[in-house]
C-alpha cells in the first residue's frame, strides 16, 4: 500500500537549536520527494524537491536527504528561528502523477 | 505570495447542500490541483486538471467535481455535503502536471469550509 509516514508527530525546540524531521515512504514507483512548510492556516510553500539520483538538497537553512534504497527522507533544520514554527509536510509522487502526503510534523519553536 | 488565489476564504453551509469553491491558478500555468485537509492531517489528493481535462484522481466520491477553465482557472464542486466534508481546500497550479516532474507546484491560501 502507499504510504508516506512522518515522525516524529510535533516536535518542541528552543530557539537556535537544530532538529530533524523523519519521512519513510513505501510508494512506487518513486519519482520524487518533496518537503513543504505550512503555517497555521495557510497553504503549504515547497522548500525543496528531490528527484531519485539527488539525495541531499539544501535551501537556507533548510537541508534534506534522501536515501532511495531505504526509501527514507529526512529535512534538518539548522539554528532555528521562531519563524520555523510550522508543519513540515513530505510529499512523495508516484506512478507518474500520483502524489502521497504525510500527516506532517508539527515544529514549535519557543524562545 | 504564490499568486494562487482561493475564493471563497470561509464558507459556512448545511449538510445537504452544494458548494462551489474557486481557485485562479499562477499565470502560465496549465495544470490545477485540489487537496482536502483535515484538522491536523496532511492534504488528501482530490483531482487534478492538466489543459481542461481530469488528469488523476484521487479517493474521492463522484459528488466531488471539478472542471477547468480555459484561462486554467477552475472550480471544485461538492454536492449534498456532509459532516465530514468540513475542512480546508487548498488548490495548487503548477506549469506542468507535477507527478512525474520536478516542476514546482505552488498552493493557494485555502478556502475554510464548515458544514454544520
Amino acid at each position: 500500500k502507499n504510504q508516506v509516514e512522518q515522525s516524529p508527530q510535533s516536535l518542541i525546540i528552543l530557539e537556535g537549536k537544530n532538529c530533524t524531521l523523519q519521512c519513510n515512504y513505501t510508494v512506487s514507483p518513486f519519482s520524487n520527494l518533496r518537503w513543504y512548510k505550512q503555517d497555521t492556516g495557510r497553504g503549504p510553500v515547497s522548500l525543496t524537491i528531490m528527484t531519485f539520483s539527488e539525495n541531499t538538497k539544501s535551501n537556507g537553512r533548510y537541508t534534506a536527504t534522501l536515501d532511495a534504497d531505504t526509501k527514507q527522507s529526512s529535512l534538518h533544520i539548522t539554528a532555528s528561528q521562531l519563524s520555523d514554527s510550522a508543519s513540515y509536510i513530505c510529499v512523495v509522487s508516484y506512478n507518474n502523477n500520483d502524489m502521497r502526503f504525510g500527516a506532517g510534523t508539527r515544529l514549535t519553536v519557543k524562545p | 505570495e504564490t499568486g494562487v488565489t482561493q475564493s471563497p476564504t470561509h464558507l459556512i453551509k448545511t449538510r445537504g447542500q452544494q458548494v462551489t469553491l474557486r481557485c485562479s491558478s499562477q499565470s502560465g500555468h496549465n495544470t490545477v490541483s485540489w487537496y482536502q485537509q483535515a484538522l491536523g492531517q496532511g492534504p488528501q489528493f482530490i483531482f487534478q486538471y492538466y489543459r481542461e481535462e481530469e488528469n488523476g484522481r484521487g479517493n474521492f466520491p463522484p459528488r466531488f467535481s471539478g472542471l477547468q477553465f480555459p484561462n486554467y482557472s477552475s472550480e471544485l464542486n461538492v454536492n449534498a455535503l456532509e459532516l465530514d466534508d468540513s475542512a480546508l481546500y487548498l488548490c495548487a497550479s503548477s506549469l506542468v502536471p507535477t507527478g512525474h516532474s520536478s516542476y514546482e507546484q505552488y498552493f493557494g491560501p485555502g478556502t475554510r469550509l464548515t458544514v454544520t
